[in-house]
């Protein structure tokens, strides 16, 4: 079945980097956009940053902006953020999930449809 | 930049109950509104995309409806299994997407 798997999370210092994994399965990975969306404790979801199914376009939230880069392997499956100067803001949940794009009456609409459950990242002295 | 908000950002409610969570964008984003349920410690799901299209698999008691700035998810009988958080998300910017602060609806 199609699944989302993150992991890479952890315990680091402020200002220290981090690099998650999203590993794809059941699916074509490689026809599909990617984002990651965080959480951070007992708040909402924001969204962080997102790839094209060739990893030709990155875009990110202007909270991560600099700071973050996304990135994929499409001949392994597997999607990355790469987390550098981190700060205690960033501690959060962070998932990964696939961008999907249906035609609704001629137009197009865009949404996540398939979620990863999470890996956890705390930044703390 | 595109913001959103929900009313209420929560609510109690018995089983049985019918519930409408209204969000709200800060300029038209015509039909491009998603909503998501999280239940915690869990992934978000989504149920409605494109404003009112339900997912497949979703329980037809979910409806959304709205365009332009006002939204709604309506829950007609409300379950156990719904006492969640929901959240609503502006795809019009695309593929930079904005969620909503949520709305938390719990057991009266």
């Amino acid at each position: 079945q199609v699944q989302l798997v993150e992991s890479g999370g952890g315990v680091v210092q402020p200002g220290g980097s981090l690099r998650l994994s999203c590993a794809a399965s059941g699916f074509t990975f490689s026809s599909y956009g990617m984002h990651w969306v965080r959480q951070a404790p007992g708040k909402g979801l924001e969204w962080v940053a997102f790839i094209r199914y060739d990893g030709s376009n990155k875009y990110y939230a202007d909270s991560v902006k600099g700071r973050f880069t996304i990135s994929r392997d499409n001949s392994k499956n597997t999607l990355y953020l790469q987390m550098n100067s981190l700060r205690a803001e960033d501690t959060a949940v962070y998932y990964c999930a696939k961008d999907i794009i249906v035609v609704v009456q001629r137009s197009y609409y865009y949404y996540m449809d398939v979620w990863g459950k999470g890996t956890t990242v705390t930044v703390s002295s | 930049d595109i913001q959103m908000t929900q009313s209420p950002s929560s609510l109690s409610a018995s089983v049985g109950d019918r519930v409408t969570i209204t969000c709200r964008a800060s300029q038209s984003i015509s039909s491009y509104l998603n909503w998501y349920q999280q239940k915690p410690g869990k992934a978000p799901k989504l149920l409605i995309y494109a404003a009112s299209s339900l997912q497949s698999g979703v329980p037809s008691r979910f409806s959304g409806s709205g365009s332009g700035t006002d939204f709604t998810l309506t829950i007609s009988s409300l379950q156990p299994e719904d006492f969640a958080t929901y959240y609503c998300q502006q795809s019009y910017s695309t593929p930079v997407f904005t969620f909503g602060p949520g709305t938390k609806v719990d057991i009266k």
